[in-house]
């Protein structure tokens, strides 16, 4: 597609459910990247796809949270039992091969947890 | 590690008077260096990225930045601020040299522009 699309761009839940968002890459960009920004803060690195490997998981922030990327297009941040703090805006972005400078990303989901 | 310092959390301008948006960073590589823009309710946009190439970068709509190694800063500025450029900017290093990394982000400037 012509830009990096995520799904849905907002999305309100009670405490305790699960959610699933979802990003559509630039097609043909190997490296896809979620990333998340707490209001007031700047992004917060979570997880690195390169194909449909994950080579870099260190930011997801406790094992609530989970990706997958299939098809080495789309990707999927799920989190499980979901708290409070986690409300916030979840940006997704992919590069051609993890060039730094061509990262494209999307408008992000803003995630409310209530 | 990679790090970047935004100095300021708000700056207010009137409109047509400099802009001045401070950043330090810390790097053991020869920094990749980036500002983003993200205003309201829409996605992020690359302003400037610092290649190597030259230490004063051209971006768009006016902004530019100089990366100084001896003050390990790259601060952004535009002569004449306009209405328009009220958001939110951030300044970004690559956690790796050369043409891989993941992006670090500092903290953000809120940019307000009165009339």
């Amino acid at each position: 597609g012509a830009g990096v699309s995520q799904s849905p761009s907002n999305k309100v839940t009670e405490k305790g459910k699960d959610v699933e968002l979802r990003c559509d890459p630039i097609s043909g960009h190997t490296a896809l990247y979620w990333y998340r920004q707490r209001l007031g803060q700047g992004l917060e690195f979570l997880i690195y796809f390169q194909g449909n490997s994950a080579p870099d998981k260190s930011g997801l922030p406790s094992d609530r949270f989970s990706a997958e990327r299939t098809g080495e297009s789309v990707s999927t941040l799920t989190i499980q039992r979901t708290q409070q703090e986690d409300s916030a805006v979840y940006l997704c972005a992919s590069s051609l091969d993890r060039d730094p400078y061509g990262y494209t990303f999307g408008s992000g989901t803003r995630l409310t947890v209530v | 590690a990679q790090s970047v310092t935004q100095l300021d959390s708000h700056v207010s301008v009137s409109e047509g008077t400099p802009v001045l948006l401070r950043c330090n960073y810390s790097s053991s590589y020869s920094p990749s260096l980036f500002w983003y823009v993200q205003h309201p309710n829409k996605g992020l946009q690359l302003l400037l990225k610092y290649t190597s190439a030259a230490t004063l970068v051209k971006g768009i709509n006016g902004f530019e930045a100089e990366f100084k190694k001896s003050e390990t800063s790259f601060h952004l500025t535009k002569p004449s601020a306009h209405m328009s450029d009220a958001a939110e900017y951030f300044c970004v290093v690559s956690d790796q040299g050369g043409s891989q990394g993941n992006l670090i982000f500092g903290k953000g400037t809120k940019l307000s522009v009165k009339p």
